[in-house]
């Protein structure tokens, strides 16, 4: 079975550019999450969808920050302008509502230089 | 909010046991997750707890004290490939959906 795909793996830009990031959730999965991870913050939730409405965004650090979840199968995590302390791995995951257990993908490895 | 307690680190040797702790304050609760990410990889579920008691799968046991807001995560038989982050996280039902609340994780290195 797929699991969640994100693209891209890696991305290294300059301060200031916009950074977009995409995720595919498990099929089927009807709840989306971004996270963010940081050796000093830990993991964090920024957003989470629900049948692709936005439920919660009071993770989202400030406007910079935007996501959208246009259909089932598809979500961006866009960052514009993008700074140096935006340097992360962040994370989708995905869920059944009445699931136990969150799908994470293998993460967007993000710097701005 | 939550509030999520756990060591930031710990060694151990191989074949050994380590019992990996996690404390929590939260205004609400409903179950207890235990997730491993080795580096540079992705978090991964290991384990949950909504009662209070053991839950035992293989070499990885979780415990839940609701009433003490405490858990830990014991692991058996430790092999190399265990040296991973392992991650506590609690699920907030006030939302009424699957989020949850990451602890920072704990690092853990065995060592030969």
């Amino acid at each position: 079975d797929a699991g969640v795909i994100q693209s891209p793996r890696h991305e290294v830009t300059e301060m200031g550019q916009e950074v977009t990031l995409r995720c595919k959730p498990i099929s089927g999965h009807n709840s989306l999450f971004w996270y963010r991870q940081t050796m000093m913050r830990g993991l964090e939730l920024l957003i989470y969808f629900n049948n692709n409405v936005p439920i919660d965004d009071s993770g989202m650090p400030e406007d910079r920050f935007s996501a959208k979840m246009p259909n089932a199968s598809f979500s961006t995590l866009k960052i514009q302008p993008s700074e140096p302390r935006d340097s992360a791995v962040y994370f989708c995951a995905s869920t059944l509502n009445s699931g136990n257990t969150i799908y994470f993908g293998e993460g967007s490895w993000l710097t701005v230089v | 909010g939550q509030n999520i307690d756990q060591p930031t680190e710990m060694t151990a040797t191989e074949g050994a046991i380590v019992q990996i702790n996690c404390t929590y304050q939260t205004s609400g609760f409903n179950g207890l997750f235990w997730y491993q990410q080795h580096a540079g990889e992705a978090p991964t579920f290991l384990s949950y707890n909504v009662l209070d008691g053991l839950e035992e799968k293989g070499r990885f046991s979780s415990f839940l004290s609701r009433s003490k807001g405490y858990s830990y995560l014991l692991l058996k038989e430790l092999q190399m490939k265990d040296s991973a982050s392992y991650l506590c996280a609690v699920r907030d039902p006030g939302s009424g959906y699957s989020t949850l609340t990451f602890g920072k994780g704990t690092m853990l290195l065995v060592s030969p």
